[in-house]
């Protein structure tokens, strides 16, 4: 198995300009989390989906972002228009939904908007 | 709201000396706590948590409820434990759907 994969591995954007980050979950995986890590705030819980349904969206900064998640093995998060303070490393984790299942994280992705 | 606070962020160690990791927490109800950690060029992964009491890797970690703690301990350092590592919180009975993580440590084995 190879795991969360999440691409790409690095982005480098201009202000202003649409960012769109992808994640495929472990085959058999019904929740799916996106979090992003910084420096100043560590890891910030963005969104979840259970069952392909966003559950708790409140982690979202703003209505620049959006995620999406059409079907059990893929998702999306778009961040349009993109700012300076969007630079951060983002992680797509997956989990069963057993309480006691561990989350599995992506190799995350590198967002530098300039 | 639970919070996870880490209170040193770089933490160097000689090998083979002892390494304790801080982690305290504040959460009014009844929480499950979480040891994750990152390798060079590794995915963040789970390394233990409080309720199956384990020792994973040569690392112990008690729940003080008292203290709101979950410090992560061992007793000889090895290089290969050189990492980042994050205390997380969820209320009990949440599991991954509200796991709130601290701003980790870094650990540097000295050898």
């Amino acid at each position: 198995d190879a795991g969360v994969i999440q691409s790409p591995r690095h982005e480098v954007t201009e202000m202003g300009q649409e960012v769109t980050l992808r994640c495929k979950p472990i085959s058999g995986h019904n929740s799916l989390f996106w979090y992003r890590q910084t420096m100043m705030r560590g890891l910030e819980l963005l969104i979840y989906f259970n069952n392909n349904v966003p559950i708790d969206d409140s982690g979202m900064p703003e209505d620049r972002f959006s995620a999406k998640m059409p079907n059990a093995s893929f998702s999306t998060l778009k961040i349009q228009p993109s700012e300076p303070r969007d630079s951060a490393v983002y992680f797509c984790a997956s989990s069963l939904g057993s309480i006691l299942s561990p989350l599995h994280f992506g190799n995350g992705t590198r967002l530098t908007v300039t | 709201a639970q919070r996870v606070t880490q209170p040193e962020k770089l933490l160097s160690v000689f090998k083979g000396a002892p390494v304790e990791l801080k982690c305290n927490y504040s959460y009014s109800g009844s929480p499950e706590l979480f040891w994750y950690v990152q390798y060079s060029r590794q995915r963040l992964q789970l390394l233990l948590r409080h309720i199956s009491r384990e020792s994973i890797k040569g690392f112990t970690a008690d729940l003080n409820k008292g203290e709101t703690s979950f410090h992560l301990k061992k007793p000889f350092a090895q290089e290969e434990d050189s990492a980042m590592y994050y205390c997380a919180l969820s209320p009990a009975g949440y599991g991954n759907n509200r796991l709130a993580f601290g701003k980790g440590n870094q650990v540097v084995v000295i050898p």
